[in-house]
């Protein structure tokens, strides 16, 4: 069965610092997504990562894959309150049927 | 536009009560997917289905039930045996490898009243 973990689950950072959430995996994946969720609301797509060593970056978001150790992080640099929201990792497997599960999430609280 | 339309917003259910939630997607994917959302957890799949007429059961499928009729609609039904329903309902489809490979629905709020 695979699992997915996260850590840390609750993230409380200044603006303006950098940190790091990591994603870790139990079973050799296809794809790994990255999303982020506002209170009461829907997941909104931030990256998929396709490959070993993929890395993607979007403003203070960057997103990087190690599928040898099973583990994914997500970068924020210079957080800002805006950042403030709740960061889901998925795992893809592939096969006859594919399907995305989730990991715990990591609540990221930014203070001024 | 292309999206995913889940319906009602909010539903309230009474004890002993079957609700269906609605789910339509005008993307022509293939797949779509249910999961379930509790306060301050991921999301676990419920249902999924990767053609018209054929589903599958996810992780947590006991006291729900689906159907796939057409491409364009997946819609859950929770039952009476659901004896903890109340969650934020996500459903979702997909066509792979790109950076929206996978479409959410706004979501639908169920509370047992």
């Amino acid at each position: 069965e695979l699992k997915v973990e996260q850590n840390p689950l609750f993230l409380s950072m200044q603006e303006g610092k950098n940190y790091t959430i990591y994603c870790n995996y139990s079973t050799t994946s296809d794809r790994l997504y990255w999303y982020r969720q506002d209170p009461g609301k829907s997941l909104e797509s931030l990256f998929v990562l396709l490959s070993n060593g993929a890395v993607k970056q979007e403003g203070r978001l960057m997103a990087s894959l190690d599928t040898k150790a099973r583990l994914s992080t997500l970068h924020i640099t210079a957080a800002v309150h805006d950042l403030s929201a709740t960061y889901f990792c998925a795992v893809e497997i592939t096969g006859t049927a594919s399907k995305l599960t989730f990991g715990t999430g990591t609540r990221l609280q930014v203070t001024l | 536009d292309g999206g995913i339309t889940q319906s009602p917003k909010y539903l309230f259910r009474k004890e002993g009560q079957n609700v269906t939630l609605s789910c339509e997607q005008n993307l022509n994917h293939d797949a779509m997917y249910w999961y379930r959302q509790d306060p301050g957890q991921g999301l676990r799949l419920i249902y999924y289905s990767q053609i018209v007429n054929d589903f599958q059961k996810g992780d947590i499928a006991e006291g729900y039930s689906v159907s796939r009729e057409k491409k364009e609609s997946f819609p859950l039904t929770v039952t009476s045996a659901q004896k903890n329903p109340t969650a934020f309902y996500l459903c979702a489809s997909s066509v792979h490898g790109t950076r929206d490979g996978y479409t959410f629905g706004s979501g639908t709020r169920l509370t047992v009243v």
